[in-house]
């Protein structure tokens, strides 16, 4: 069946790195790819998605682009701040009749001033 | 952005009793989902429901677990009878057409069963 895999556990940076969150996926046919967000307290939000290989999805800064080659979907954004500080996940979404939106564990990223 | 609604946002409820989570989707969305997250853990998807039926289902979603939204009205959870394992924060989503579309998520309704 089709799966996510995301960088584990927590990624820890201070404020202006450079963030990078891998996501590997394995689908049949060609999914669309997502990135949400969870901030403590709420419900996951819709960040942004790419569809076709080589389109990049962007976002407050972030950005992904979906490359069926290596089936990634890696999460990046040059300079990150506090305010970042929160759970990102990947999730892909099949057209082929895949009716369950599949999601990866999460990365929770921790901003230090 | 669109936003979903559930109530309630939290509840306390005894082992063996029913409960029943609402949510108010996107009103043009067609395709509905619940999620189960414990704290601290990942999403795990339950349950998707379209055109007054259960597309799929987890291994999560047991018997005791039904859904339905009548007439159009609220998309519900009912838990009947509830488990201690059945405490957890649980999401309500929903999306325009398929899976290959955004989904919308509620803010969750807490769930604690003591």
């Amino acid at each position: 069946g089709d799966s996510v895999t995301q960088t584990e556990g927590q990624v820890a940076l201070s404020e202006e790195d450079f963030l990078t969150i891998h996501c590997n996926y394995s689908a049949s046919g060609y999914p669309a790819l997502f990135w949400y967000v969870q901030y403590p307290g709420e419900g996951p939000q819709f960040l942004f998605r790419a569809s076709r290989d080589k389109e990049k999805g962007s976002s407050r800064g972030f950005e992904a682009t979906y490359d069926k080659g290596t089936t990634s979907f890696h999460l990046r954004k040059a300079s990150v701040q506090e305010s970042d500080s929160a759970v990102y996940y990947c999730a892909l979404g099949s057209s082929g009749g895949n009716y369950k939106p599949t999601f990866g564990k999460g990365t929770s990223l921790v901003v230090h001033p | 952005g669109p936003k979903v609604l559930q109530i309630p946002s939290h509840q306390i409820i005894d082992m063996g009793q029913m409960v029943t989570l609402n949510c108010d989707p996107v009103s043009n969305h067609l395709y509905f989902y619940w999620y189960k997250q414990i704290l601290g853990q990942q999403m795990e998807f339950l349950v998707n429901f379209y055109n007054g039926k259960v597309m799929e289902k987890s291994k999560l979603f047991k018997d005791q677990f039904s859904v339905e939204r009548p007439d159009g009205s609220y998309f519900t959870l009912k838990i009947q009878p509830t488990a201690l394992e059945d405490s957890a924060v649980y999401f309500c989503a929903s999306s325009l057409i398929s899976s290959g579309n955004t989904l919308y998520f509620g803010e969750g309704s807490r769930l604690i069963v003591v």
